[in-house]
């Protein structure tokens, strides 16, 4: 039973590249959550999906932010034009429709983005 | 705009001592959860709290959740070095449950030998 898992681990990139994460939840999960840590802060919520449909942004997800989840499995996340601002760990999470009042959500290790 | 806070941010204690680690909330909500996280690590999920008196117990660890006062705690019995770590709570308010959990700044403790 694997759990979620996220791609890369790290990320290095020069101010105004563009870099995109991968994460891949729990199989028979079909809500996919993205959130974003910085130190010594707990995760704030960027966005979620159920299946494929994204069904709430935060208004920390700037035009320069755009996640996809094409065929309900894996998603994307990707930052265009990326900012000093943006250095964060970015975590993913994935929980089950089936438990409508039990919103557990299970935590994949991140992505850690350093913008240089 | 829901509100989580915790206290204290930070803790420090010897082994064997008992302590409390508070979460409170500013809206109205019935689901909580208590997430621990290791340095450089991610989420590590711990206790899920549905209703109110909830109570739950792991080990060393019981949460429980007052959903009247929109309080949580998280209480150390006996504490020892391995619980060293950040535990979050985090809240669910949404209508339909399944959507954003909004997390407190952390609580990290320290326990010493």
């Amino acid at each position: 039973d694997t759990g979620v898992s996220q791609d890369p681990r790290h990320k290095i990139t020069k101010r105004g590249q563009n870099v995109t994460f991968r994460c891949d939840p729990i199989s028979e999960h079909n809500r996919l959550y993205w959130y974003r840590q910085t130190l010594g802060q707990g995760p704030e919520f960027l966005t979620y999906f159920q299946n494929e449909a994204q069904l709430e942004k935060s208004r920390l997800l700037s035009d320069r932010f755009s996640a996809e989840r094409p065929k309900g499995s894996f998603s994307t996340l990707e930052i265009q034009r990326t900012e000093q601002g943006d250095s964060a760990m970015y975590l993913c999470a994935s929980s089950f429709l089936n438990c409508p009042d039990n919103n557990e959500q299970f935590f994949g290790p991140g992505t850690r983005l350093t913008v240089l | 705009e829901l509100k989580v806070e915790q206290n204290p941010l930070f803790l420090s204690m010897q082994e064997g001592k008992n302590y409390t680690i508070y979460c409170d909330y500013s809206t109205t909500s019935d689901r909580l959860y208590w997430y621990r996280q290791d340095p450089g690590k991610s989420l590590e999920s711990l206790f899920v709290l549905l209703s109110n008196g909830a109570v739950k117990q792991e080990g060393r660890l019981m949460a429980s959740l007052d959903t009247k006062a929109r309080l949580s705690t998280l209480h150390i019995t006996a504490a020892v070095h391995d619980l060293s770590a950040t535990y979050f709570c985090a809240v669910d308010i949404s209508e339909t449950s399944g959507s954003r959990l909004t997390f407190g700044e952390g609580t990290q403790l320290t326990v010493n030998p």
